[in-house]
């Protein structure tokens, strides 16, 4: 059964630092790309940083270009995300998914989500 | 960027009615989009990919079709368990955007 996983959330200050972990299971993870996606609070999905499988591509949103890296670790089945410089409008549960399809942004499992919090 | 344009924002209907969401895309997309469902508190879940193809598992009482710009997604007969809101994704090109959501509710 494929697994996603997320932690690393919290409570932080703005312009402060946080680093979500995302552990795969169930699936070969080094065959697949990765994204992070958010939802903020009563709001709706936005496409937040993928990360194809064996790293050599790498792509970000421009509210995030610059203070977030996306990372992976495919022999720990691991996604990682380190995101610096939080805002308030960064507050957001942040999802995992796992890119299917040709594409790879096909999103066909998503963890439950880590929520983040940015507040003072 | 490439906006998405999803309407209505909510509608509510009986069980067993036809419902239809459309997604509108602000440039040609040709078919690369994807539906969505989410329920509260949950994560989303695939329904529909490459516009119209079924994703394993899910009930045949969804579909989805259009290509280019215009986009339909549709519940043939609407259940209880549809209840939910469903968001449509563009893959054309970055950044990937969602539509603004549908909420669907049982009237």
């Amino acid at each position: 059964e494929v697994q996603l996983v997320e932690s690393g959330g919290g409570l932080v200050k703005p312009g402060g630092s946080l680093r979500l972990s995302c552990v795969a299971s169930g699936f070969t993870f080094s065959s697949y790309s990765m994204s992070w996606v958010r939802q903020a609070p009563g709001k709706g999905l936005e496409w937040v940083s993928s990360i194809s499988s064996t790293s050599g591509h790498i792509y970000y949103a421009d509210s995030v270009k610059g203070r977030f890296t996306i990372s992976r670790d495919n022999a720990r089945d691991s996604l990682y995300l380190q995101m610096n410089s939080l805002r308030a409008e960064d507050t957001a549960v942040y999802y995992c998914a796992r890119g299917g399809g040709y594409s790879g942004y096909e999103y066909d499992y998503w963890g439950p989500g880590t929520l983040v919090s940015v507040s003072s | 960027d490439t906006q998405m344009t999803q309407s209505p924002s909510s509608l509510s209907a009986s069980v067993g009615d036809r419902v239809t969401i459309t997604c509108q895309a602000s440039q040609d997309i040709s078919n690369y989009l994807n539906w969505y469902q989410q329920k509260p508190g949950r994560a989303p879940k695939l329904l529909i990919y490459d516009a119209s193809n079924l994703q394993t598992g899910v009930p045949s009482r969804f579909s989805g079709s259009g290509s280019g710009t215009d986009f339909a997604f549709t519940i043939s007969s609407l259940q209880p368990e549809d209840t939910a809101t469903y968001y449509c994704q563009h893959f054309a090109n970055l950044p990937l955007t969602f539509g603004g959501g549908t909420k669907v509710e049982i009237k």
